[in-house]
């Protein structure tokens, strides 16, 4: 089985100043890792995935994530916060194994606000 | 990149009619599609997989007589909620898988049942 941990519904930050939204997986095999931000009334919109390689990906919007085998985390980052990065993110993993099926396992989620 | 789409965005309907919402991939083939529900400040929960020419399968707790998803073509899946009722209020989302690893989502579908 594989899962996702978000621990925080909540992060505050102000404008300029560095974010990290954090995403801790479980997974029986290998995982690819996704993150995709959520706008209100909106569908999922995809900022960046690991599959395989460098562990610190790039992503759209000047964000990048870490992957941390050892720790199991896939933090999301950003070294400047805009006050329109204030969405919902969700952190996803999925086994790459090939018996393990295609699907997704996303995280509660985490309510980003950037205030002025 | 790979566009998703979904109709209708938006769609209230009176207790006890069905609504049919469709799921589209508009530049690619898929041969697996997800319908996901989302309740307010909530995750996503997978409800059914949707693979073309078969039938879908379902999580556990969704019920496949109420929630019919039809997959008739690599780039159409159907999601119909059949006799709606309020507590059926939700915001639908689907993806369609690409390349095995990536799933590109839909923008949604806000289902009021009155």
């Amino acid at each position: 089985a594989q899962s996702v941990a978000q621990p925080e519904d909540q992060v505050n930050v102000a404008e300029g100043n560095p974010l990290t939204v954090k995403c801790t997986y479980s997974v029986s095999g290998n995982p690819y890792l996704f993150w995709y931000v959520q706008y209100p009334n909106r569908g999922l919109q995809f900022l960046l995935k690991y599959i395989t390689g460098d562990n610190l990906v790039k992503g759209s919007y000047g964000f990048e994530a870490e992957f941390n085998k050892s720790q199991t985390s896939f933090h999301l980052k950003k070294p400047s916060a805009l006050v329109s990065d204030s969405a919902l993110y969700f952190c996803a993993v999925r086994d790459q194994g090939r018996n393990a099926g295609n699907m997704l396992t996303f995280g509660g989620g985490t309510r980003l606000m950037v205030k002025p | 990149g790979a566009v998703v789409s979904q109709h209708p965005s938006r769609v209230i309907c009176k207790s006890g009619t069905s609504v049919k919402i469709e799921c589209r991939s508009l530049d690619f083939q898929a041969t697996t599609m997800f319908w996901y529900r989302q309740f307010p400040k909530q995750s996503l929960m997978l409800m059914a997989t949707s693979n073309e020419g078969s039938k879908a399968t379902y999580e556990q707790g969704v019920e496949k007589d109420k929630f019919l998803i039809n997959h008739a073509s690599l780039t159409l899946s159907t999601l119909t909620v059949t006799s709606a009722h309020p507590e059926d209020s939700s915001f639908y989302i689907c993806s369609a898988d690409l390349a095995g690893y990536e799933q590109y989502f839909g923008p949604g579908t806000r289902l009021t049942v009155t």
